[in-house]
This record gives C-alpha cells, structure tokens and sequence, in this order.
C-alpha cells in the first residue's frame, strides 16, 4: 500500500470548514483512499472512503485530485467535538492500513 | 447492534506475567483485526482473520503473541511473558468481507490499554 503525508497539525475556527490535505503521490490505480479520525483515548472512528471521484456523507466531504496524488477532508462546519487526530490512509486490499501519525486538528471556539 | 467490544478496557500486569484480550466484533462481520498503538503513534497492523482463519501477521506479533479466533465469533490477543516494550493500547475492529465499496469498512473497539510494570 502506498504511503501518505500529512501536516502534523492544524487548527480551525469553530464553525468555519476545516480542509485536511494529504499527499499519496505513489498512489496506485486500484488503491482507495480512506479517512478516519481518533479522539483521545477512543478508537478510530471512519470518516469516507473512495478511489477517483469526489464524495460525501453526513459527516465530511472528500476531495480527490484528478491525478489522485492527493486529496482533501473537508469537514464543513468544525465544532469543538472534531478536535481530533485525523488519519489518510491509501489502500488496495483493505486487509491492513498503515495509519502514520496523522493531523493533529484542534478546533478553537 | 452494539459495535466493537472489547475487554478489559484496562489492564495493569508484572513483566514476566501473561495476559489475554477479548474482541467481540460486530455480528455478521466475517473480518476481524488487531492493532496496537503507543503514544503518539498512529495504529500498527498485527494480524488479521477471516472467519476462523487467521490470513496475515505482522512482523510485530512477536512469538510471544498469539491471536486466536476458534469459532470465526470472538477472537482472544494473548501475551506471553510480558515486557514492558508491550506497554500500549490494543484495538480491534471488525468489517465485512471487504470490497472497497461502502458499508465493507472496519469499525474499530475501544482498545485495551495495557500497562507493563
């Protein structure tokens, strides 16, 4: 499975989106790219998924470039509860993920 | 449906002591896995079942380690000899068979936190 980067930490203002970048630039044709995220203490909890086309659930919107060698969460109105460490993790056969040690995101009121 | 379960939530033990997990994934799921994590760090891959068999270990599941999942229900992480280098937290999920398509996600537990004195 390819591997991903992200910046160590970010903050967001309470209310206003919160846009999480990360890179997969290895990334290969049939490898998907997965969001979870882990609030202190608790396990990881799932986000979206997808492979070339942008999506969107209740929870978050994810953003996949066209050549797919990068993508962006968009959590579109954080609020104090998404202070959270957020993992991006590529993957093709989803019998292990490599979660790296993600963004750190803390929200301010 | 209740989710992930796992116990105990804590665990405190001498080195040199064995302890045993339990992982209780979610009903229906045929996929059951075990990471575990240290401070700071993200989840490490440790193995992982499909009903009862288990398919993939890590290089991390030590000798000492030992994961069984006898009926493809529940499934026990034992340590043998504890060291405190095995200090960490030790999470489970479960999916379904998984395809990349919605719904074959993993659900994670919320961990066994083992402390090595």
């Amino acid at each position: 499975d390819a591997k991903t980067t992200q910046p160590p930490s970010m903050d967001c203002a309470e209310g206003r989106a919160a846009n999480l970048p990360c890179n997969h630039s290895t990334i290969s044709g049939n490898e998907y790219v997965y969001w979870y995220r882990q609030i202190h203490s608790q396990g990881p909890q799932y986000i979206i998924h997808g492979l070339k086309n942008n999506e969107t659930n209740e929870m978050a919107s994810l953003i996949i470039t066209e050549d797919r060698k990068s993508s962006t969460l968009i959590l579109p109105h954080a609020t104090l509860r998404d202070t959270a460490v957020y993992y991006c993790i590529v993957t093709y056969t989803g019998n292990q993920f490599y979660f790296g040690t993600g963004t750190s995101l803390t929200v301010i009121p | 449906d209740t989710g992930v379960s796992q116990n105990p939530r804590h665990k405190i033990t001498k080195r040199g002591q064995n302890v045993t997990f339990r992982c209780d994934p979610i009903s229906e799921h045929n996929r059951l896995y075990w990471y575990r994590q240290t401070l700071g760090q993200g989840p490490e891959f440790l193995t992982y079942f499909q009903n009862e068999a288990q398919l993939e270990k890590s290089r991390l599941l030590s000798d000492r380690f030992s994961a069984e999942r006898p009926k493809g229900s529940f499934s026990t992480l034992e340590i043998q000899r504890t060291e405190q280098g095995d200090s960490a937290m030790y999470l489970c999920a479960s999916s379904l068979l998984w395809t990349g398509a919605k719904n074959t996600e993993a659900f994670f537990g919320q961990g066994t936190r083992l402390t090595v004195v």
